[in-house]
């Protein structure tokens, strides 16, 4: 079965450029996530979905990011424009309602604003 | 709000002996579920154990092992017999309890890792 995936692996952007990313869950699982992990420190949650529906955003800067997950399958992360501090390693998950022991994460991507 | 704090940012190991990784949490719900992740360079984030708030034993799988404390709030990970692959970055989470019912669909709330080096 295939993981999480996620493209690109790597990217680097000028400032004030837009920069977006894919991923594409397991097959069968309706909860997507993105969370952004700043270097040296854990992961943050930026958007959760459940299917189509994003249900909790609260930590998604909505004045320059956005999601989408159409059909509620692949999902696409959006940053226009990207600033400096948007440098991080930006990471997918998914899980299934019968997933109890957490979620699948896929490789990530690495982002760079220069 | 829940919280997870991991005071350890680097640890030492050699190899074949035991390592402990702390974990302190911090929360007011009832039922929650815990879990450790391994982050190698390549980036990617690998489960490796969970416990529940209610489980009565702490959690085994395979060389690793959870020191569940919940009267102390801590959930430390001990890795038996290091190899040298076992070097990476180790996070500590915490979420609300899985509920079939919500699809176990809560967000994890992560430590800020600890970096394992294992020694020959």
């Amino acid at each position: 079965e295939a993981g999480v995936v996620q493209s690109p692996r790597y990217k680097i952007i000028e400032k004030k450029q837009p920069v977006a990313f894919w991923c594409n869950p397991i097959s069968g699982h309706n909860t997507l996530y993105w969370y952004r992990q700043n270097l040296g420190q854990g992961p943050e949650l930026l958007i959760r979905y459940e299917n189509e529906e994003a249900v909790d955003d609260s930590q998604l800067p909505k004045d320059r990011f956005s999601a989408e997950r159409l059909k509620g399958v692949d999902s696409t992360l959006k940053i226009q424009p990207a600033e400096l501090g948007d440098s991080a390693v930006y990471l997918c998950a998914s899980s299934g309602r019968r997933d109890r022991y957490g979620y699948t994460f896929g490789s990530g991507t690495r982002l760079t604003v220069v | 709000a829940q919280k997870i704090t991991q005071t350890q940012p680097g640890m030492f190991v050699q190899e074949k002996e035991a390592v402990t990784l702390d974990c302190t949490y911090d929360t007011s719900d009832q039922s929650y579920g815990l879990f450790w992740y391994k982050q190698p360079s390549s980036g990617e984030m690998i489960f490796l154990i969970y416990q529940g708030s209610y489980d009565e034993q702490n959690a085994t799988e395979g060389r690793y092992s959870l020191n569940f404390q919940k009267a102390r709030k801590s959930a430390n990970l001990v890795i038996s017999a290091s190899q040298l692959g076992d070097s990476a970055m180790y996070f500590c989470a915490m979420r609300e309890v899985y509920s079939i019912l919500t699809g176990g669909g809560n967000k994890l709330t992560f430590g800020t890792g600890t970096q394992l080096k294992v020694e020959l």
